[in-house]
């Protein structure tokens, strides 16, 4: 069946350096959407990238990602780490078939940011 | 707009009572979704409804739970005789249409003693 893999559950690092999460994926169909959500304590996940276009880079509030269909894969990247980029990120797979409308989650990987 | 509304956002139960949760999908969104957040297991599938017809339930465990839509203006999801393991936070969402970004409530937490 589909699945999506995010090898690290914890990422630390500190303030100013480069964020890189990995994300590949498995899926039979040949057209799929990724995405990308951040959930923040308390708060309820929410939407931060989505891409089904192959090599095409998307960006959004600092980060961004580029879907390799190639690899399999849809890593979440940023320049420069902020405090406030600690949080709980989901890499998620959607297969573009009508019958299949549900998002098919990473294990997730807490991405904890130091002074 | 009001977004996802999940109710209630804490519940507490003993072991074998049952727990009834609600979310209120956004207005229009077709596709609801329940998902189970635990650290160890992360986000699981649960269930999903288009248009209130039960689509995929193949993430439900199959003895004590079962979700519901009755009008699309709201689903539960009921655990029956609920057990220490059933703790988590249980997460509706809602989408548009079938391929679009789902967008989450906040959760109800469950815990049960």
């Amino acid at each position: 069946g589909d699945s999506v893999t995010q090898k690290e559950g914890l990422v630390t690092l500190t303030e100013g350096l480069p964020v890189m999460l990995n994300c590949t994926y498995q899926t039979i169909y040949s057209n799929a959407f990724l995405f990308w959500y951040v959930h923040y304590l308390n708060e309820s996940p929410r939407l931060l990238l989505k891409s089904s276009t192959d090599n095409k880079r998307t960006e959004h509030q600092g980060f961004h990602a580029t879907l390799h269909k190639s690899s399999s894969s849809f890593h979440l990247q940023k320049s420069s780490a902020q405090l406030s980029d600690s949080a709980l990120y989901y890499c998620a797979l959607i297969r573009r078939d009508y019958n299949q409308g549900k998002l098919i989650f990473g294990q997730g990987t807490k991405l904890s940011i130091k002074p | 707009n009001a977004g996802v509304i999940q109710t209630p956002r804490h519940k507490v139960t003993g072991k074998g009572q049952e727990a009834t949760l609600w979310c209120e999908p956004i207005s229009g969104h077709s596709a609801v979704f329940w998902y189970r957040q635990t650290i160890v297991q992360g986000l699981e599938f649960l269930t999903y409804f288009r248009n209130q017809a039960p689509i995929d339930d193949s993430g439900m465990p199959k003895e004590r739970f079962s979700a519901q839509m009755p009008n699309q203006s709201h689903s539960t999801l009921k655990i029956q005789s609920t057990q220490p393991q059933d703790s988590a936070v249980y997460l509706c969402a809602s989408s548009l249409a079938a391929g679009k970004a789902p967008l989450f409530g906040e959760g109800t937490r469950l815990s049960v003693l």
